[in-house]
């Protein structure tokens, strides 16, 4: 059984830098084709696409946000972190880690974690 | 980094068949056959409905169908029921791994 949860502070104030961690299990991040990506949702808006790693580390990032983001992995302990720096108050959202299996698509989802930016 | 365009509401009624458009440009929809769909319900995380254009995940029922046609893909719901609506989200690879999502559609049924 396949599984996603992401975590992380609810609360960030601007300016600082935001790390959440995704926790799956059900699947190995070492395995050829399997890779995790990252996506928002601002309240009421849409799914914004923000990063992906792969099962050989290459590592994708939105262009609108690439100076901000990093993704990284740690396969031993079936986890992906997402780091967004300098946090601004329109980054506050829901962000989702979510399984790809040798297709690009979003087979599996976490729950999401809400995040609010604000002093 | 535009979103694809999707209409902001569609509706229909119990039994009915309706079609969510999503329309992108050749450097996403147009050029690539990975396009997906994604369910949400309200409070929930998204669910995968199609995948690579038109094809279903085991569980997904088969009155969901998707299409392409040049830079618009569709997802047609065939038998409308109350439990279809939700928001609906296309996604298009866009290429040096990277995606987009579409502005997303509130299927609401009568």
């Amino acid at each position: 059984q396949v599984t996603l949860r992401e975590s992380g502070p609810a609360l960030v104030k601007p300016t600082q830098t935001l790390t959440l961690t995704c926790t799956f299990s059900g699947f190995s991040l070492s395995t050829s084709g399997m890779c995790v990506s990252w996506i928002r949702q601002p309240p009421g808006k849409a799914l914004e696409w923000l990063a992906r790693i792969d099962w050989d580390d290459d590592k994708f990032y939105s262009t609108s946000l690439k100076t901000r983001l990093t993704v990284s992995k740690d396969t031993s302990k079936n986890q992906v972190d997402l780091t967004l720096s300098n946090m601004d108050p329109v980054d506050t959202a829901t962000y989702y880690c979510a399984r790809m299996s040798g297709g690009l698509f979003l087979d599996y989802w976490g729950q999401g974690t809400l995040v609010t930016v604000s002093s | 980094q535009s979103a694809l365009t999707q209409p902001a509401s569609v509706s229909g009624s119990p039994g009915q068949s309706i079609t969510i458009s999503c329309t992108g440009t050749s450097s996403d929809v147009g050029a690539y056959n990975y396009v997906s769909w994604y369910q949400q319900h309200p409070g929930k995380a998204p669910k995968l409905m199609i995948y690579d254009v038109n094809k279903r995940p085991s569980g997904v029922s088969n009155r969901f169908f998707g299409s392409k046609s040049g830079n618009t893909a569709s997802l047609i719901i065939s038998g409308l029921q109350a439990e279809d609506e939700a928001d609906y989200y296309c996604s298009s690879y866009r290429g040096s791994g990277t995606y987009v999502f579409g502005t997303g559609t509130k299927v609401t049924v009568l």
